[in-house]
């Protein structure tokens, strides 16, 4: 079964810095990959995702994730993040044939201090 | 405005009583979806409606039912509510079952007690 990892449950950042945040998974195929964004109180929202092709993508608001097959990884990445980017980070898998059946990791919280 | 609307928000029950998730959508999505979120495992699938009357398990589905009697509302049911079922539920929906953007509403914060 697949499975995915956010390796850390809270990440703090200083505003203006440099993100990473880590995702792993385990998929004997090709999955589809993706990173979604909860504000508080709010639903999950869609930041980007990957289906094939180049392994770096692009998504809102200056995220960009690359998708390493060798690494089984899906790191998500911004260059200079802002306050409002404080959120909880989902990273999710699903199996080719069957598109949005999504497995979550547990989640990053992260928190952008001023 | 495209939207998925969870009623209620935030709803307390005792155990043993019947909880009723509303899900509504507006976007004529044929593909609707319930997730339940708890600290530390993330969001996992409890069913998934690829139309009306045409639902199907996801991976926790014990405990729980779901009705689909129109293409824009789907609801989750539990009968004789559970403490281990205090969580929140997601509604999503999706155009179809394929390459397309999944929505989710806000969330249902439900407690039994």
């Amino acid at each position: 079964a697949q499975s995915v990892t956010q390796p850390d449950a809270r990440v703090t950042v200083s505003e203006g810095a440099s993100l990473q945040l880590r995702c792993k998974y385990s998929y004997s195929g090709t999955p589809y990959l993706f990173w979604y964004v909860q504000y508080p109180r709010q639903g999950l929202q869609l930041l980007l995702k990957y289906y094939s092709g180049d392994p770096v993508v692009q998504g809102v608001n200056g995220f960009e994730a690359e998708f390493s097959k060798s690494n089984s990884s899906f790191h998500l990445r911004k260059a200079s993040v802002h306050w409002s980017d404080s959120a909880v980070y989902f990273c999710a898998l699903s199996e080719s044939g069957s598109f949005n059946k999504l497995t979550f990791g547990a989640g990053t919280r992260l928190a952008v201090c001023p | 405005d495209m939207k998925v609307t969870q009623m209620p928000r935030y709803l307390i029950k005792r155990m043993g009583e019947n909880v009723l998730l509303e899900c509504g959508q507006d976007m004529s999505h044929e593909t609707m979806y319930w997730y339940r979120q708890d600290p530390g495992l993330g969001l996992q699938l409890i069913y998934i409606s690829y139309d009306v009357d045409s639902n199907s398990e996801g991976d926790i589905p014990k405990g729980y039912r779901v009705s689909r009697k129109k293409r824009e509302h789907f609801s989750l049911i539990l009968d004789s509510a559970k403490t281990n079922q205090t969580s929140v539920y997601f509604c999503a929906s999706s155009l179809y079952e394929g390459r397309t953007e999944v929505f989710f509403g806000k969330g249902t914060r439900l407690t039994v007690v």
